[in-house]
This record gives structure tokens, C-alpha cells and sequence, in this order.
């Protein structure tokens, strides 16, 4: 499995502004997705980036509010726009394919 | 709508002893399941998985049975230690429907001494 690190591990953050979690994997990987985890629910996934394409955003997402941007095969950022206290979540990127997925820390969000 | 659930949040178990974690599913044409144990403060890692054609998988001290009839699935810990205590999350998918997994609230599994 692939070595997947985050930054920022975690951050505070005003309502209305914008956070960029950046996503490092240790060996080159074709798909990447990004899940949010918020309070007392489950891990739901936002989106896929693939590397050379515009990410697919699950139901309920929207580029607007959360760009991905995937430049290369082993690096992505996700964006959180004009942040409410809703968005306050886990942000976790992962790497796989057709079965397994592996995880990054993630990066803990607190929108005051 | 929820269609991957563990409904015990939480189980606790003495060290040596047995540990069933269970999970049920709703959406039918799930052909892939998978689980994933969480420390605090760390991603979730993936522990063992299991393909609708099976009813068994076994890796060590952890095994998944399957039972599609019930639409339920369950992961068994043996013998249980301190170390196993963590969240564990099931997950499913759909091969034809992409690769978004559909996760389980989690269970909160606390082994005792």
C-alpha cells in the first residue's frame, strides 16, 4: 500500500474563507479520491481526481465549493470554499482502485 | 439514505476472547465489502475484505463472513488484544458503479485486560 501524507493535520478556520488540504502519495497512483468524515456520521466520498481530467463530484458536491486540483500522479489539493460551521469535518484523501482504498491521516477542520 | 449500517456503536471485549463486529447492507448489488480499523487522530487502514462470490475470507487472527441472503456481514477478531481496540468501519461497493465505497458509522471496539 502507498504511504499517503495530508497537510495541514488540522485547522481552525473563520466562516467565509477558504482552506486548501493538500494530499502527498510516495508512488505515482492514477486515482485519488477525497472523503469527509463529519461529526458522529460515516466517511462519504466527495470526489475522484484523476490525474489529466476533471474531477467527478458525488451527488451532493460541487466544484464551486470543493475544486480538486490533481497536476501530477502522486500529488492533489481539495479545496474547502467560503467555509460555514457545516463544513466542519475530517478531510481524508485516499488512493486504490478497483478494490482496495488506502487512506491519508486526514485533516481535522473546525469552521468557528 | 444509510444503506451500509453498524448498529452497535460501541463493544467491548476481554483480551483472549472473541470479538464479532457486525454490519448490515440494504443496496443488493453491493459485490465488494470491505473493513477498516481507526485509531484517534489517524486515517482509516484497511484490514480485510471479501468479494460477493465468497462467503469466507480469513487473514489471521481476522476473518469476514458474508451472508448475502441477510444482506449482512461480520467480522471476527480471535483472539482479541489491547491492540485491536480502535473504530471499525464497514464498506461495500458497487464494481459498476465507480469506486465510491459506502461506509458503516463505525463500531467502537474496546478490548480490555
Amino acid at each position: 500500500s502507498a504511504v499517503i501524507s495530508q497537510k495541514p493535520s488540522r485547522d481552525i478556520c473563520q466562516r467565509g474563507t477558504s482552506l486548501t488540504i493538500q494530499c502527498q502519495v510516495d508512488s505515482q497512483v492514477t486515482m485519488m479520491f477525497w472523503y469527509r468524515q463529519q461529526p458522529g456520521q460515516s466517511l462519504t466520498l466527495i470526489a475522484t481526481a484523476n490525474q489529466g481530467s476533471e474531477a467527478t463530484y458525488e451527488s451532493g458536491f460541487v466544484i464551486d465549493k470543493f475544486p480538486i486540483s490533481r497536476p501530477n500522479l502522486t500529488f492533489s489539493t481539495l479545496t474547502v470554499s467560503n467555509m460555514s460551521p457545516e463544513d466542519s469535518s475530517i478531510y481524508l484523501c485516499s488512493v486504490g482502485g478497483n478494490y482496495e482504498q488506502y487512506f491519508g491521516p486526514g485533516t481535522r477542520l473546525t469552521v468557528t | 439514505d444509510q444503506q451500509v449500517k453498524q448498529n452497535s456503536p460501541s463493544l467491548s471485549v476481554q483480551e483472549g476472547r472473541i470479538s464479532i463486529l457486525n454490519c448490515d447492507y440494504t443496496n443488493s448489488m453491493f459485490d465488494y465489502f470491505l473493513w477498516y480499523k481507526k485509531y484517534p487522530a489517524e486515517g482509516p487502514t484497511f484490514l480485510i475484505s471479501i468479494s460477493s462470490i465468497k462467503d469466507k475470507n480469513e487473514d489471521g487472527r481476522f476473518t469476514v463472513f458474508l451472508n448475502k441472503s441477510a444482506k449482512h456481514l461480520s467480522l471476527h477478531i480471535v483472539p482479541s488484544q489491547p491492540g485491536d481496540s480502535a473504530v471499525y468501519f464497514c464498506a461495500a461497493r458497487v464494481a459498476q458503479s465507480g469506486y465510491a465505497l459506502n461506509f458503516g458509522k463505525g463500531t467502537s471496539l474496546l478490548v480490555t485486560p
